[in-house]
């Protein structure tokens, strides 16, 4: 059964910071691993989609990575700003069947304090 | 002009009576989702369907029956709700089963009294 955890739960950095988010998972079959983010009432928006053969990918001031051989993801985020302030969910694929299902980490709470 | 819409955003009820949550999605998608998060944030999926069929059915009690009258719907029936069921529901979709990426919709927070 596939487990996933962040590290750290919260954090909180101050403004400018550049700060690393990070996700393991279990079971190395992974598919791809996407990351969302979530403000407080609302719903997820997706960040980065990773897929299992690729190292890294990278949005803006965002920047994942994954090594699957060691069931690990980090989000890298670069001169982080108060809007950045959100929930950060991983969540993984697995590669075979499984009809697309995501599961999630427990997830980590941001703050960027100005 | 919002992808996956979901209605109600809030709703409260008492325990015993049913309630139904809908998702709507404008993305042309073929898969939709529901999850539930629950009070402590954890994320886990219900159900799946792609193109109208049940594909994903994750040990939810039977008091759940999901409908999706067509690609673009999918709705959430709840019967005879209890405490427990008090959580945040998502309603997803994507493009296909094939890996593709997720697309959330609100949430609707539902608090059972």
């Amino acid at each position: 059964k596939q487990e996933v955890t962040q590290i750290p739960a919260a954090l909180s950095v101050p403004e400018g910071e550049n700060l690393v988010l990070n996700c393991s998972f279990t079971d190395s079959a992974i598919y791809n691993l996407q990351w969302f983010r979530q403000d407080p009432g609302k719903g997820l928006t997706s960040l980065l989609l990773i897929q299992s053969s690729q190292r890294e990918q990278t949005s803006g001031r965002l920047n994942a990575s994954l090594d699957k051989s060691s069931g690990r993801s980090t989000l890298y985020i670069a001169a982080s700003q108060p809007g950045d302030s959100a929930t950060y969910l991983c969540a993984v694929r697995r590669s075979t069947g499984g009809g697309n299902k995501l599961t999630f980490g427990t997830g980590t709470q941001l703050k960027v304090e100005l | 002009d919002t992808a996956v819409s979901q209605t109600p955003k809030y709703l409260v009820t008492q325990m015993g009576n049913d309630k139904s949550i809908k998702c709507e999605q404008n993305l042309g998608h073929d898969t939709m989702y529901w999850y539930k998060q629950d009070s402590k944030k954890f994320l886990k999926i219900m159900f799946s369907y792609n193109n109208k069929e049940l594909i994903i059915n994750e040990t939810v009690p039977n008091r759940f029956s999901p409908k999706s009258p067509d690609k673009a719907h999918l709705n959430l029936h709840i019967n005879s709700l209890e405490l427990g069921d008090s959580a945040v529901y998502f309603c997803a979709s994507s493009r296909g089963t094939g890996g593709y990426e997720q697309y959330f919709g609100p949430g609707t927070r539902l608090t059972v009294t």
